[in-house]
C-alpha cells in the first residue's frame, strides 16, 4: 500500500518562530489533505490541496504532486498552534486502498511561550 | 457551519460486553468512513460507506466488528465483545462523494477494562 511519511516527528518552538512541516508519499494520489489534531482529538481540516499553493491566514501549503511531496508552513507560530499535525492521502486508481485516506504518523508540535 | 456529529464522546466498558458508537454526517454527505486511532498514530479506515453501501470494510474485524448506514444517512458501530486491545479513538468522517474532502467528527474515546 501507498507510504506516507511526515517529518520532523516532534517540533518544539518559541512562540512567534516560524516553521516547515513535510510529507513524502510514495504514490500517485487522487487527493492530500491536512489536519490539525488538538488536545481533545478533534482533527481539523486545513488544507485539501492535491496539488499546488493555499494559504490561510497564518498557515500555507504546498504540494508538488510529481515529486510526491506536500510541506505545511506555519508562520508567526502561537500556543494555540500547539497539537499533532498529520497529513493523510488518497491513493490514485481505483485499486485496493483506493477512495480512502492513509495518514502519515503525525508531527507534535509544540509552541511555548 | 455543519459538522460530523458522534455520540458518545466517552465509554468506558469491560472487556466481553458489546458497545454502539453513533454518528450522523453533515447533511448532503453520501460518503461515510469510520476510522480508528491508537495512542500515538494516525487513524485507520475501518470501514467506508457509500450511501447505504459498503466500499470497503476490508480492515473490519468482522469476528467482533459489525457497521451499518440502512438508510444512507446515519450510521452505528458496534463491537461485540470487546477486547481490551479495542481501546482506542472511533471517528467518523464524511464527505460529499467519493474523493472528495473528508470531515471528521470529534470522536468515541472507547477504554477497556
Amino acid at each position: 500500500g501507498i507510504q506516507v511519511e511526515q517529518s520532523p516527528p516532534d517540533l518544539i518552538l518559541q512562540e512567534g518562530a516560524n516553521s516547515t512541516l513535510r510529507c513524502n508519499f510514495s504514490d500517485s494520489v487522487n487527493n492530500l489533505q491536512w489536519f490539525h489534531q488538538n488536545p481533545w482529538g478533534q482533527l481539523i481540516n486545513l488544507f485539501y490541496i492535491p496539488s499546488g499553493t493555499k494559504q490561510n491566514g497564518r498557515l500555507s501549503a504546498t504540494t508538488v504532486a510529481t515529486e510526491r511531496y506536500s510541506l505545511l508552513y506555519i508562520s508567526s507560530s502561537q500556543t494555540t498552534d500547539s497539537g499533532v499535525y498529520f497529513c493523510a492521502v488518497e491513493l490514485r486508481g481505483s485499486g485496493a486502498g483506493s477512495y480512502q485516506l492513509t495518514f502519515g504518523k503525525g508531527t507534535k508540535l509544540s509552541v511555548i511561550p | 457551519e455543519a459538522e460530523v456529529a458522534q455520540s458518545p464522546r466517552y465509554k468506558i466498558t469491560e472487556k466481553s460486553q458489546a458497545v454502539a458508537f453513533w454518528c450522523d454526517p453533515i447533511s448532503g454527505h453520501a460518503t461515510l468512513y469510520w476510522y480508528r486511532q491508537i495512542l500515538g498514530q494516525g487513524p485507520e479506515l475501518l470501514v467506508q460507506f457509500q450511501d447505504e453501501s459498503v466500499v470497503d470494510d476490508s480492515q473490519l474485524p468482522k469476528d467482533r466488528f459489525s457497521a451499518e448506514r440502512l438508510k444512507g444517512v446515519d450510521s452505528t458501530l458496534k463491537i461485540q465483545p470487546a477486547e481490551l486491545g479495542d481501546s482506542a479513538m472511533y471517528l467518523c468522517a464524511s464527505s460529499l462523494a467519493l474523493s472528495y474532502e473528508q470531515y471528521f467528527g470529534p470522536g468515541t474515546r472507547l477504554t477497556v477494562t
